[in-house]
């Protein structure tokens, strides 16, 4: 089946940067997107490539490289708040029918 | 600004007992998808809807049944839980017509079945 491969725990200090690394399975591949958890809640979108390159929004970007099969999350200036569950998802079809990788824990202290 | 609803937020169920998940968008999305969360194992697809009227099997389907008899609604029932269906449930929809990659969530049924 299509799987996705992402680092299980990453921990960071607040005020660091920290890359969150995604690797899929290309076949039908249409576009990445991530998500964050926080523990607890639902799932929200952070955001979506379906094209190679870097897309910005605030603290947070992702980028995506097609001929590598590869994405990441990059996130800045790291907040106690940011300490959730992050989630690359791919959709295949070219509908929103996503595959989510098994997620990974970030922990900022302090 | 409602969203996804979903009830029951939580329920323990005997084993073999029949229950239905229910899920409610005001958003008017024609698309719909119920998702199943397990530790270590992310969200795995268990049904999906296009538009009403219709529906598709994800990755998990066995064990479980939906419906779409019109756009807001999209109930997931389980015939005769079992334990391995201990889990947490979330209901989600989007607007396909718009590619994004965005879903929208619902808080999540967390289900125990004894």
């Amino acid at each position: 089946g299509q799987s996705l491969e992402q680092p299980s725990e990453v921990t960071a200090v607040e005020g660091a940067i920290v890359q969150i690394n995604c690797t899929y399975q290309t076949s039908g591949f249409y576009g990445l997107s991530w998500y964050q958890q926080h523990d607890g809640g639902a799932p929200t979108f952070l955001s979506y490539n379906a094209l190679d390159g870097l897309e910005e929004t605030g603290r947070f970007s992702s980028f995506l490289s097609r001929s590598d099969s590869y994405g990441y999350l990059l996130l800045q200036e790291l907040q106690m708040k940011d300490s959730a569950s992050y989630f690359c998802a791919v959709s295949y079809t070219g509908f929103q029918k996503l595959v989510f990788g098994t997620g990974t824990r970030l922990l900022v202290s302090p | 600004i409602a969203g996804i609803t979903q009830a029951p937020t939580s329920q323990i169920l005997a084993a073999g007992r029949r229950m239905t998940l229910r899920c409610t968008q005001d958003m008017r999305h024609n698309a719909m998808y119920w998702y199943r969360q397990d530790l270590g194992l992310g969200l795995r697809l268990i049904h999906y809807s296009n538009t009403a009227g219709t529906t598709g099997k994800g990755e998990v389907p066995d064990g479980y049944s939906v419906s779409r008899a019109n756009t807001d609604d999209f109930p997931l029932t389980l015939a005769s839980a079992v334990p391995s269906q201990t889990s947490v449930y979330f209901c989600a929809s989007s607007d396909s017509r718009h590619n994004t990659g965005e879903l929208f969530f619902g808080e999540g049924s967390r289900l125990t079945v004894l």
